[in-house]
């Protein structure tokens, strides 16, 4: 079936501008992050999904970034007034949540490469 | 996420094994070794998984120590297409988990 989607692949914006970041999961996962790369750097956590729960927004930089899942399905990063450090591969994951003890392994996109002129 | 220990670069000739380790002296009972790999521009990839017991799947064999302190990720025949950076991380395996990636081994495999 499908995978995981995200868009735009890349996006060249001005420093100061909002930008907006799409990812469509892979239908029926419940869980869904968020992470960003930054070149030659290891993954970093940003935001967590689950369900209708509050979601876990400790990764998040700064109050100029932001994350509404809506539906539980489509899920939309918004970086405000951006920085040139904001520039990265941005990483959506699901995975299917079926309780622990069993495998819930995160299938990722293929990210968004953001680039801050 | 415990931390853990890789080399940063590997090389592999084309059909032969590549072995990766992985040091995770530090790995708690309840924590489980992952393994993920990231091709170049694409997002990371799940590989495999173990908490004791050696695995296997379709795309590589997962040796872990009795002591649970190092592991080995097997691939038995590399490809080029195996070229990628590999990410070993040892987590427990509760819902919810965000995954913490350190610096991985970059694997080349060769003609």
């Amino acid at each position: 079936g499908a995978g995981v989607s995200q868009s735009p692949s890349n996006k060249v914006t001005e420093k100061g501008k909002d930008v907006e970041l799409r990812c469509d999961p892979i239908s029926g996962h419940t869980a869904l992050y968020w992470y960003r790369q930054s070149l030659g750097q290891g993954l970093e956590f940003l935001i967590y999904f689950q369900g209708n729960s509050a979601p876990d927004k400790s990764g998040l930089p700064s109050d100029r970034f932001s994350a509404e899942r809506t539906g539980g399905s489509v899920s939309t990063l918004t970086i405000q007034r951006t920085q040139q450090e904001d520039s990265a591969v941005y990483l959506c994951a699901s995975r299917k949540s079926t309780g622990t003890g069993l495998l819930n392994e995160q299938f990722f996109g293929p990210g968004t490469r953001l680039t801050v002129l | 996420d415990a931390k853990t220990t890789q080399p940063p670069s590997m090389d592999c000739a084309e059909g032969r094994a590549a072995n990766l380790p992985c040091n995770h002296s530090t790995i708690s009972g309840n924590e489980y070794v992952y393994w993920y790999r990231q091709i170049h521009s694409q997002g990371p990839q799940y590989i495999i998984h173990g908490l004791k017991n050696n695995e296997t799947n379709e795309m590589a064999s997962l040796i872990i120590t009795e002591d649970r302190k190092s592991s080995t990720l097997i691939l038995p025949h590399a490809t080029l297409r195996d070229t990628a950076v590999y990410y070993c991380i040892v987590r427990t395996n509760n819902a919810g988990n965000m995954l913490t990636f350190g610096g991985g081994t970059r694997l080349m495999v060769k003609p």
